[in-house]
């Protein structure tokens, strides 16, 4: 079955520290990739999306991700995190519909 | 652009009373939006897609008659969750679909608690 996978549940950084979030994905044709962001009680914001057209994409807030077909990953990182960036990460696939990673927690020491 | 909606934000309803939740996209037409459901800690579980001017299409395990879905417009859908109950307490969140693109833009959610 096709999923994908967010290693880590929870991620806590220093201020000012790099940011890396993983997101493994099953699936022998590279599909549509998105990061999107949770604040506390609110919906979800796109961080970014993979559409094939580069590897390295930019989002967002500092953040970037990179495609890499080999490895089946698209880990987000940002390299210097910032207290806002406390929030609740998800990666998503587009396999006909959109399926979600279970979601990593980031919090950020001052 | 790309701005999602949804009213009301928070409801707090009684056991077999009825809510209706909008959501709107306000700067694009959406042929398609989804509806979600995520618990506390959790992921987002789709629960239907509902297509401007057809009948919604529902995922495996969710009842079709206790949470029906209007698309009656190519901006608003409506969720209405029926004979609510306090296990249907949750956040749900709509999407709407972008034409033309395979993104979908969120809502910022409605925290519904039923007593």
């Amino acid at each position: 079955a096709q999923s994908v996978t967010q290693l880590g549940s929870h991620v806590s950084v220093s201020e000012g520290a790099l940011v890396l979030l993983r997101c493994n994905y099953s699936s022998s044709v590279p599909p549509y990739l998105f990061w999107y962001v949770q604040y506390p009680n609110q919906g979800l914001q796109l961080l970014l999306k993979y559409t094939s057209a580069a590897t390295l994409v930019k989002g967002i807030n500092g953040f970037e991700a990179e495609f890499k077909k080999s490895e089946t990953s698209f880990h987000l990182t940002k390299p210097s995190a910032h207290m806002s960036d406390a929030a609740e990460y998800f990666c998503a696939v587009i396999w006909g519909k959109l399926s979600f990673g279970a979601g990593t927690t980031v919090t950020v020491r001052a | 652009g790309a701005v999602v909606s949804q009213h009301p934000s928070r409801v707090i309803c009684k056991s077999g009373t009825s809510v209706k939740i909008e959501c709107r996209s306000l700067d694009f037409q959406a042929t398609t939006m989804f509806w979600y459901r995520q618990f506390p800690k959790k992921s987002l579980m789709l629960m239907a897609t509902s297509n401007e001017g057809s009948k919604a299409t529902y995922e495996q395990g969710v009842e079709k008659d206790k949470f029906l879905i209007n698309h009656a417009s190519l901006t608003l859908s409506t969720l209405t969750v029926t004979s609510a109950h306090p296990e249907d307490s949750s956040f749900y969140i709509c999407s709407a679909r972008l034409l033309g693109t395979d993104t979908q833009y969120f809502g910022p959610g409605t925290r519904l608690t039923v007593l």
